[in-house]
């Protein structure tokens, strides 16, 4: 049963536009992550938040930034998308830190830059 | 920093035999492994996990294997079912931190 909610499902977009993507779990988890699949199915750490605050922030373009409101949020923007930033944009919470606990994805936001 | 890596990149079997991926790590410090499936068009989701405390773990028709000389650990799946057609990623960490580090994913087919 989905308990880390993403949206949008989808979004395609043009070369310098700016996006943003919702992610929200009603696990009562801690921790948030951003990860970034790419076309060949390869995960990439992007950011990981633990109760709002920034813990982990892996060396990813500075067009990136997320944003949480309350530990059952994390939302990413992207400033001026580029075409390498295409991929899908799977969002994981967790309850303790994810070097112990099990996460848990959602279904991911597919990103198209024409 | 620690590097996992998946040898199979592909692993295709036919329904009702065994599968073995294998994953290796090279931080001695990683104490956590779990692997992560995820079917075609869908999310990642957790399957299985092993602690550096043990060498060995099952779950119904999933065993982990985990040697910490070798600095190896293999997931094991009998009697394989076409729902078990899926990548599967593994994983290690240190346990102590939210730095978890993901293989490249091994594609998992089974033949009717």
């Amino acid at each position: 049963e989905t308990a880390v909610f993403q949206t949008p499902n989808y979004h395609v977009t043009q070369v310098g536009n700016e996006v943003s993507f919702n992610c929200k779990q009603t696990l009562g988890h801690d921790t948030m992550y951003w990860y970034k699949q790419d076309s060949k199915k390869l995960l990439k750490i992007m950011f990981s938040y633990n109760n709002k605050q920034l813990i982990v922030n892996e060396t990813v373009p500075r067009r990136f930034s997320p944003q949480s409101s309350d530990k059952a949020h994390l939302n990413l923007r992207i400033k001026s998308v580029e075409p390498e930033d295409s991929a899908v944009y799977l969002c994981a919470s967790s309850s303790g830190p994810a070097g112990q606990n099990t996460l848990y994805f959602g279904a991911g936001t597919r990103l198209s830059v024409l | 920093g620690e590097k996992v890596e998946q040898h199979e990149s592909t692993l295709s079997v036919r329904e009702g035999d065994s599968a073995v991926i294998n994953c290796t790590y090279t931080d001695t410090a990683s104490s956590y492994f779990p692997w992560y499936k995820q079917e075609a068009g869908k999310s990642l989701h957790f399957v299985i996990d092993i602690r550096s405390n043990v060498d060995r773990k099952q779950s119904q028709r999933l065993t982990v294997l985990l040697d910490k000389k070798a600095k190896r650990f293999s997931l094991h799946i009998t009697a394989t079912q076409p729902e078990d057609s899926a990548i599967y990623f593994c994983a290690a960490s240190r346990g102590s931190n939210n730095r978890i580090f993901f293989g490249d994913g091994t594609q998992l087919v089974v033949k009717p």
